[in-house]
């Protein structure tokens, strides 16, 4: 299988804290992972895509500096919210592509800045 | 860029029907999914389906992309259907960007 483990899957931080989640491949390698944001009610949008090794690539419309990406390994990739606001509340969820398979999800992470 | 548009946006269904889903996107892609996002928000790779119909149980879709559509149907449906249903696709060109259509809000009522 393809297997995306992401954590924490719930968090509350002040309002100007930073938060880190991450996001693991357990059985493969993942070059390129992604990044989604999800408001209550609505389809996911992409923020960014994590490259292994380089920059992240981001959409258009995403703070690059209010949303830091870091791919240092093969399995993993880490998203981090700096200086948080309640606008930033959000559901994010990250994924990842198994060669042959089709995309696989994690478990998301609902933050919650107040 | 690539619009994918997905009818009807909510449905409720009695236990025991059936129901079709519907995904329309602008441009030609190259592969199509659909996944179940349950209300705890994990979502559920049903199906990996560029083109042709799959069969999973009580699940199949279809995808016909020269028309640039995709069905899922979805049979004899269980309260535990219920959920959010999106489609998602990338398009043609370098880019593996996973884009998600609009979603299918379905409620299953015992």
């Amino acid at each position: 299988g393809a297997v995306v483990s992401q954590h924490p899957s719930r968090v509350i931080c002040k309002s100007g804290t930073s938060v880190k989640i991450e996001c693991r491949s357990l059985d493969f390698q993942a070059t390129t992972m992604f990044w989604y944001r999800q408001f209550p009610k609505q389809s996911l949008m992409l923020m960014a895509t994590s490259n292994e090794g380089s920059k992240a690539t981001y959409e258009q419309g995403v703070e690059k500096d209010k949303f830091l990406i870091n791919h240092a390994s093969l399995t993993l990739s880490t998203l981090t919210v700096t200086s948080a606001h309640p606008e930033d509340s959000s559901f994010y969820i990250c994924s990842a592509r198994k060669g042959g398979h089709g995309y696989t999800f994690g478990s998301g992470t609902r933050l919650t800045v107040v | 860029g690539i619009q994918v548009e997905q009818s009807p946006p909510d449905l409720i269904l009695q236990e025991g029907a059936n129901s079709t889903l519907r995904c329309n996107f602008s441009d030609s892609v190259n592969n199509l999914q659909w996944f179940h996002q349950n209300p705890w928000g994990q979502l559920i790779n049903l199906f990996y389906i560029p083109s042709g119909t799959k069969q999973n149980g009580r699940l199949s879709a279809t995808t016909v992309a020269t028309e640039r559509y995709s069905l899922l149907y979805i049979s004899s449906s269980q309260t535990t259907d219920s959920g959010v249903y999106f489609c998602a696709s990338h398009y043609g060109g370098a880019t593996n960007k996973l884009i998600f259509g609009t979603g299918t809000l379905l409620a299953v009522q015992p």
